[in-house]
């Protein structure tokens, strides 16, 4: 069966450090990968999504950057994060771009 | 461009109680998925939904299809309280690699 991971789980930062969310997925290959972000309280906001290694799409301009260096491994990065980057961050994974998404257990930052 | 709207986007109501919410989306789709969000828990996938007239059913649970109204519904029966949670719809474009699409989620809190 399949599953996803991400880490960590719980991150607290700076403001202006960088940051590191790593999400891999077992048991499949190829999978279409997303990372989403949830400010408290609110709906899924699409941030990056990749079709395999090395292709990465961006939903929206930020100081966000995303790779998959892998082709199970998906990477979310900041070099400078801001007050604004505080949220709920969500992995998923796909068969296909149509197909059921299924989630990671999500990272929660905080930023200070 | 793909717009979903849920409706209401929060939801109070009391044990024992019937209620329908609802999922309109703004282009041709017949691919539609419900998914469950526990507070401070990742989304779980709920109902998969393929066809026009599609119907699924779990416990009290029940979501339906009507690709001609572009309209989905996610009916509560008998409301208990762990049905509390942010339920979102997510729609496929169906155009290539785009990702689904996902509403602002509705909050159900039930009370008794």
């Amino acid at each position: 069966s399949q599953t996803i991971h991400q880490w960590p789980a719980t991150l607290v930062q700076p403001v202006g450090s960088p940051l590191s969310l790593e999400c891999t997925v077992e048991g499949t290959s190829n999978p279409n990968l997303y990372w989403y972000r949830q400010a408290a309280g609110r709906g899924l906001q699409l941030l990056f999504y990749s079709v395999g290694i090395g292709q990465i799409s961006s939903e929206v301009p930020q100081n966000l950057s995303a790779s998959r260096p892998q082709d199970r491994q998906f990477i979310l990065s900041s070099k400078k994060l801001l007050l604004s980057d505080s949220g709920f961050y969500l992995c998923a994974w796909s068969v296909s771009s149509m197909e059921t998404q299924y989630f990671g257990p999500g990272t929660r930052l905080l930023v200070l | 461009e793909l717009k979903v709207e849920q409706n209401p986007l929060f939801l109070s109501m009391q044990e024992g109680k019937n209620y329908t919410i609802y999922c309109n989306y703004s282009t041709t789709s017949d691919r539609l998925y419900w998914y469950r969000q526990d507070p401070g828990k990742s989304l779980e996938s709920l109902f998969v939904l393929l066809s026009n007239g599609a119907v699924k059913q779990e416990g009290r649970l029940m979501a339906s299809l009507d690709t001609k109204a572009r309209l989905s519904t996610l009916h509560i029966t008998a409301a208990v309280h762990d049905l509390s949670a942010t339920y979102f719809c997510a729609v496929d474009m169906g155009s290539g690699n785009t990702p689904l699409v996902f509403g602002k989620g509705t909050r159900l809190s039930v009370i008794a």
